[in-house]
């Protein structure tokens, strides 16, 4: 149970594309999900908090414009990172709250497998 | 205000024992254990709520401390699966975590 998936798992694109990241979960509905951001041998960092049916909320110092998240359902949200310069080039995690019985019934996140960026 | 893990890294061979540490300034409102091996996505372990309270996972197990401002994550007779980076995530009431730098662990033969 709690079952969450990403796709694409990777993408390369040119410098000035847009590219859009999906992340479901599979086995359960939820409310709450949050997109990370990572890079080689570094912590996991917070970008945004998806709600579904309202706007999301942006951690400090991470454009809205460019990183735009739409959580549609309660089973879906995607990340588009629009106009992208190599500098955004990253791994991409998403994750979505769930109470369990992975975690005795308490909420936490459930990781997506994660999405490779590469931009040219 | 992100949780400092400790230490950084260990290397252990199979079946000795290893404990991270995971503190704050200020009380935490849980503590969230996740294990990542590299290129994949971190993988739930456990979570503790209340002051005290201690937890298990296979051998794997946690503790929380009276205060909230201390957990640590116990790896016992470990085993080469137990390779990976643990992170500890400081959650919030509405769900959010702050996560710590991280401790890799690499379990050899």
């Amino acid at each position: 149970g709690a079952v969450v998936s990403q796709h694409p798992s990777r993408v390369i694109c040119k410098s000035g594309t847009s590219v859009k990241i999906e992340c479901r979960s599979l086995d359960f509905q939820a409310t709450t999900m949050f997109w990370y951001r990572q890079f080689p041998k570094q912590s996991l960092m917070l970008m945004a908090t998806s709600n579904e049916g309202s706007k999301a909320t942006y951690e400090q110092g991470v454009e809205k414009d460019k990183f735009l998240i739409n959580h549609a359902s309660l089973t879906l949200s995607t990340l588009t990172v629009t106009s992208a310069h190599p500098e955004d080039s990253s791994f991409y995690i998403c994750s979505a709250q769930f109470s369990s019985s992975l975690a005795g019934g308490r909420e936490t996140q459930y990781f997506g497998p994660g999405t490779r960026l590469l931009v040219l | 205000q992100q949780p400092v893990q400790s230490p950084q890294a260990v290397i252990l061979r199979e079946g000795e024992d290893a404990v991270i540490n995971c503190s704050s300034s200020k009380a935490l409102y849980s503590v969230h254990w996740y294990r990542q091996k590299h290129g994949e996505a971190p993988v739930f372990l456990m979570i503790l709520l209340k002051g005290g309270e201690q937890k298990g996972h296979e051998k794997i197990s946690a503790s929380f401390n009276e205060k909230k401002q201390q957990s640590s994550l116990y790896l016992t007779a470990s085993q080469l699966s137990y390779s990976g980076t643990y992170f500890c995530g400081d959650g919030e009431s509405w769900g959010k975590l702050q996560f710590g730098a991280g401790t890799q662990v690499v379990v050899t033969p």
